[in-house]
């Protein structure tokens, strides 16, 4: 079984632009989650989404986003990007019903200039 | 949601020697999991526990869930080269699990001197 895979693997983007990462979870896996990974604050969770709704948020503010399509890829977006937002963006997917265990990809490393 | 506390934050060992590494929190947990983290990659996840004093392992690594469901604990024996990278504890985000986040502890970094 083919794993999680994110896409790209490495973005620059300048203050104030706009982001959309992708995410393919694992076959059969419904449940899709999104995580900041920094130096300072380690690694924080942004969003849940399970069948295309979001389950779950975490204290992030309105510029992050992120939708999830019916054949349970996801993508989040980061609007009017700060340089704080650079980070290590991290997806992980579960199949669903009450598993904790979450499975990661290899990350988009994002780099605000 | 709640917050984990690991420690050690670094270890310097030698090559054979064992670790152990352990994680708190401050609530009730009915989760947790340990995940390693190699440089510019994803955390692959380790070991998984679902029932107060529950030990499981997985070849070298040994992890436990402490029976106040309020800490862990992972231990690697006879470390070789290739354990050298970042260990993480996580949990639910919130008590109720299932469909949540996880949270996790800040790390646990080893490294192996020759």
């Amino acid at each position: 079984k083919a794993g999680v895979t994110q896409t790209p693997r490495y973005l620059i983007k300048t203050r104030g632009q706009q982001v959309t990462l992708s995410c393919s979870p694992i076959s059969g896996h419904r449940s899709v989650s999104w995580y900041q990974q920094t130096p300072g604050q380690g690694l924080q969770f942004l969003f849940e989404y399970f069948s295309e709704t979001q389950r779950n948020k975490g204290n992030f503010p309105g510029r992050f986003s992120g939708r999830q399509f019916s054949n349970s890829r996801s993508e989040m977006n980061v609007s009017t990007l700060e340089l704080g937002d650079s980070a290590l963006y991290l997806c992980a997917s579960r199949p669903g019903g009450g598993l904790t265990e979450a499975f990661f990809g290899q990350g988009t490393r994002l780099t605000v200039v | 949601g709640q917050q984990l506390n690991q420690s050690p934050q670094s270890m310097f060992i030698q090559e054979g020697e064992d670790v152990s590494m352990n994680c708190t929190s401050s609530s009730i947990f009915n989760t947790w999991l340990w995940y390693k983290q190699d440089p510019g990659e994803g955390p692959v996840l380790l070991i998984a526990l679902y029932k107060a004093g529950e030990l499981t392992s997985n070849g070298r690594l040994t992890a436990q869930f402490g029976i106040t469901r309020k800490d862990s604990f992972l231990n690697i024996s006879a470390s070789i080269p290739s354990d050298v990278g970042i260990y993480f504890c996580a949990g639910p985000l919130y008590s109720g699990g299932g469909a949540d986040g996880l949270t996790f502890g800040k790390g646990t970094h080893l490294i192996i001197q020759p």
